[in-house]
């Protein structure tokens, strides 16, 4: 079982639909969450970060975290073809000296 | 202050070459990371250097993988005897540490293509 679990896509949604993405994890010790995006030839970008139970938003995009479950979800509202882009899901806990632990992402594609 | 900065943006070399990657963090992280990315494919951990601790070196896909971090700053990955398959992009990213909020930040990659 890989520590981090994304599912590679590619997911396609409509232009103005919610795309949801999801990780789930392995370490019941994990703390911090994070959503990157990364578009092709570019280096991976912060989106949102979450730490504890629940929803956070910020703009259009929601992060939801269930520690319980072990996942961790990206929504992005009203979806843009300049969405467009793979998301990581990554994820850090004090056990491992905090050392980010990437998926293998999910490509978006937003349908104009 | 700025961000984290990698040199050189571009690398091409010839099999069997050696070759140093550098990565200069943000100021004040004690985190630093090296990852890969082949073309169309995820990041690749190589190595974690975390404060004054033995880095984490459990990615390094061979012995001619070594990275070090002087003065627990700048970091340089070298690869030596280079082969075709080590051709991607060698991404730096930093962070600092602590129970929560530890953003990674990415530098610009250097992409290394060797002939």
């Amino acid at each position: 079982q890989k520590e981090v679990e994304q599912n590679s896509g590619p997911l396609s949604v409509p232009e103005g639909a919610i795309a949801s993405l999801n990780c789930t994890y392995s370490d019941r010790g994990s703390q911090s969450f994070f959503w990157y995006r990364q578009y092709s030839g570019k280096s991976p970008e912060l989106i949102m970060s979450i730490y504890s139970n629940g929803d956070k938003e910020d703009g259009r995009f929601t992060a939801q975290l269930n520690k319980a479950s072990q996942y961790v979800s990206l929504l992005i509202r009203d979806s843009q073809p300049s969405d467009s882009a793979t998301y990581l899901c990554a994820v850090t806990a004090v056990s491992r000296t905090y050392k980010y632990i990437f998926g293998t992402g999910t490509r978006l594609k937003v349908l104009a | 202050g700025a961000g984290v900065s990698q040199s050189p943006s571009n690398k091409v070399t010839e099999k069997g070459k050696d070759v140093e990657l550098r990565c200069d963090p943000i100021s004040g992280h004690t985190a630093l990371y090296w990852y890969r990315q082949s073309l169309g494919q995820g990041l690749e951990f190589l190595i974690y250097f975390q404060g004054n601790s033995a880095p984490d070196k459990s990615g390094l896909p061979s012995d001619r993988f070594s990275a070090e971090r002087t003065g627990g700053s700048v970091s340089t990955l070298t690869i030596q005897r280079t082969q075709q398959e080590d051709s991607a992009v060698y991404l730096c990213a930093s962070s600092s540490s602590g129970p929560i909020g530890d953003t990674q930040y990415f530098g610009p990659g250097t992409r290394l293509t060797v002939l």
